[in-house]
């Protein structure tokens, strides 16, 4: 059982949108704008796609954008392509010892 | 551009230890954290612990602790992860990765080690 709460999967068709939430407790994600976001294709290590709520790594497309209010962080992604279908992973720093505490990820289908 | 690159996939039994590396290059190695989190078959990402090199002092989530040590070579740029008292649930791929701000996110990411316990 993950600390933070994404849904297990959505589906979508090419060219929507989609958020995927991210809920977690006054402790991680409400106390702290170090929420960050990874995408994870099968096989592969996570990569890096929001950092800090809603700052995106240099070589990251605009389509990835991330937001937060209270203890639910989002990740908004437009305009979806056949390459975005992967797990996506959010994460939190947290004042308990843990340091960081993830979610347990959530497969995006691109019909 | 840092790069990370870990050693390759083990076999080990039940009981024994396991020690995974992760060389960085291409960057600053001893001012930023190298924070190890590990995947199970299917499962999610699982943070175990880190170290900022510079310091020395590694901190361990407390699942861990006890059976886990992380130390840095900052002479050979060099990270471990060790596990002790392997049991069939460490099967999984260990990811070790960068805290570029102690902020808790997490990059680059090495290409993974896959621990496989087995007897």
């Amino acid at each position: 059982q993950s600390a933070l709460t994404q849904p297990a999967s959505v589906s979508v068709s090419p060219g929507q949108s989609i958020t995927i939430s991210c809920t977690g407790t006054s402790s991680d994600v409400g106390a702290y704008d170090y929420v960050s976001w990874y995408q994870q294709h099968p096989g592969k290590a996570p990569k890096l796609m929001i950092y800090e709520v809603s700052n995106r790594p240099s070589g990251v497309s605009n389509r990835f954008s991330g937001s937060k209010s209270d203890n639910t962080a989002s990740l908004t992604i437009s305009g979806l392509q056949a390459e975005d279908e992967a797990d996506y992973y959010c994460s939190s720093y947290t004042s308990s010892t843990t340091y960081v505490v993830f979610g347990g990820g959530t497969k995006l289908t691109v019909l | 551009q840092v790069q990370l690159v870990q050693s390759g996939a083990e076999v080990k039994k039940p009981g024994s230890s396991v020690k995974v590396s992760c060389k960085a290059s291409g960057g600053t190695f001893s001012s930023y954290g190298i924070n190890w989190v590990r995947q199970a078959p299917g499962q999610a990402l699982e943070w175990m612990g880190g170290i900022i090199p510079l310091f020395g002092t590694a901190n361990y989530a407390q699942k861990f602790q006890g059976r886990v040590t992380i130390t840095a070579d900052e002479s050979t740029t060099t990270a471990y992860m060790e596990l002790s008292s392997l049991r069939s649930e460490d099967t999984a791929m260990y990811f070790c990765a960068r805290d570029p701000s102690s902020g808790g996110w997490f990059d680059p990411w090495g290409q993974g080690t896959l621990v496989t316990v087995s007897s």
